[in-house]
């Protein structure tokens, strides 16, 4: 199996640019999990799908941010605009259960000018 | 939500000793798992323990659990320059979500 499959692995932007990032699932996996770690904050969950349907959004830090998931194989993370605080890593994980070992990919390292 | 909290922040050693970590949590779990991450990287599962086991052994990890003080450890054995990275303890807390919960982690550095 190639693990989860996240692209782009960097990005660089300018601020008021929107930004689309994606992420490919384990097979099999029913949760779907985007993360934002930063040095100050740490990994916080943005949101949690199951079985492609939002669970749990509250960590979305704003409205500039959305998440969608088509399909069990596909996941984006959008935010519309973005702004230099935005400047973070970006995890996506995916889990046969939700409570079992989660699957990370390799983050999108964003940074926002 | 509960948080795991590892302890310490940093931890530095030398190669060839070992390296213990903790996690202590507030309310009952189903499961705590430990990750690693390097840097760079994304997360990596090491080790899950479940509410009903004291200990688990995968290769030079050893993890251990106790419900009562609500506290996890993680010991790596003869480490190596490569077991350099960030631990990070996740708490699946009892009855809630069932989605773990990550803490801020110990960044770990062995030295050659």
């Amino acid at each position: 199996d190639a693990g989860v499959i996240q692209s782009p692995r960097h990005e660089v932007t300018e601020m008021g640019q929107e930004v689309t990032l994606r992420c490919k699932p384990i097979s099999g996996h029913d949760y779907l999990f985007w993360y934002r770690q930063t040095m100050m904050r740490g990994l916080e969950l943005l949101i949690y799908f199951n079985n492609n349907v939002p669970i749990d959004d509250s960590g979305m830090p704003e409205d500039r941010f959305s998440a969608k998931m088509p399909n069990a194989s596909f996941s984006t993370l959008k935010i519309q605009p973005s702004e230099p605080r935005d400047s973070a890593v970006y995890f996506c994980a995916s889990s046969p259960g939700g409570k079992e070992t989660q699957y990370f990919g390799p983050g999108t390292r964003l940074l926002v000018l | 939500s509960q948080q795991g909290e590892e302890d310490p922040q940093a931890l530095s050693i030398q190669e060839g000793e070992n390296a213990t970590m903790n996690c202590s949590y507030k309310t009952s779990i189903n499961n705590l798992q430990w990750y690693r991450q390097n840097s760079g990287r994304g997360l990596v599962h090491l080790i899950l323990i479940r509410s009903n086991e004291r200990e688990k052994h995968s290769g030079r990890l050893r993890v251990t659990l106790d419900t009562s003080k609500k506290s996890s450890s993680l010991l790596i054995t003869a480490s190596r320059a490569a077991d350099t990275a960030s631990y990070f303890c996740a708490t699946v807390e009892s009855g809630g979500s069932y989605i773990p919960t990550f803490g801020r982690g110990t960044s770990l550095i062995v030295h050659p």
